[in-house]
């Protein structure tokens, strides 16, 4: 199955360290999008990356960064840690008019 | 920026009934209206989806249906089943696959 695949799944951090979370798009996708999940609540829109470029971004400070490599893997990262990061993370991709598949996401613990 | 309301927070309803979710968004300039399925631990699932150019579409139990002018959208599952309890999420996006705004979700419990 060439659908979306993240790691780590799950992820424990300690306040002020920095994390990189990881994310393959489906096979045929270009673009990658990241949301932030906190429990029982709706994803939030980080940001959106397409040929390599960040094409959008949603209200995250900038301790919130993102890459996105030539075979259109991506890469968030967010640095010095708050316990109000903790949340699920979702990336999902896309490519056209196709809908966005999620991957299954990565749970942060921040302590 | 773009706003998607979402009601009820909770639904219960007994195997067979029907349940509808609705969504009110703020931007007319949004095209794109997907529905998640996302159960609990797991991602969220596309489950039905409707362009701006489209105000209903069917999939076997799932429809939804758009009203441009009101800028409202719904979600309705006919025969519902135990299997369909999770939390649905509904939204909105403009200029297709970009930015997707999220509902704050419904949690459907089917009674057997």
């Amino acid at each position: 199955d060439a659908g979306v695949t993240q790691s780590p799944t799950h992820l424990i951090k300690t306040r002020g360290q920095q994390v990189t979370l990881r994310c393959s798009p489906k096979s045929g996708h270009d673009t990658v999008s990241w949301y932030q999940q906190a429990l029982g609540q709706g994803p939030q829109f980080i940001f959106q990356y397409y040929e390599e470029e960040e094409r959008q971004r949603g209200n995250f400070p900038d301790r919130f960064s993102g890459h996105q490599f030539p075979n259109y893997s991506s890469e968030l990262n967010v640095n010095a840690l708050l316990l109000g990061d903790s949340a699920l993370y979702l990336c999902a991709s896309s490519e056209g008019q196709e809908g966005y598949t999620f991957g299954s996401g990565t749970r942060l613990t921040v302590v | 920026g773009e706003n998607v309301e979402q009601h009820p927070s909770t639904l219960s309803v007994q195997e067979g009934d029907s349940a509808v979710i609705k969504c009110t968004y703020s931007d007319s300039a949004s095209n794109y209206f997907p529905w998640y399925k996302q159960e609990l631990g797991k991602r969220p699932q596309l489950i039905i989806d409707i362009r701006s150019n489209v105000g209903e579409k069917k999939d076997q139990r799932i429809a939804v249906t758009l009203n441009k002018t009101a800028k409202h959208f719904s979600l309705h599952i006919t025969e519902t089943q135990p299997e369909d309890s999770a939390v649905y999420f509904c939204a909105a996006s403009i200029k297709g696959f970009q930015k997707l705004v999220f509902g704050t979700g419904t949690r459907l419990l089917v009674s057997p």
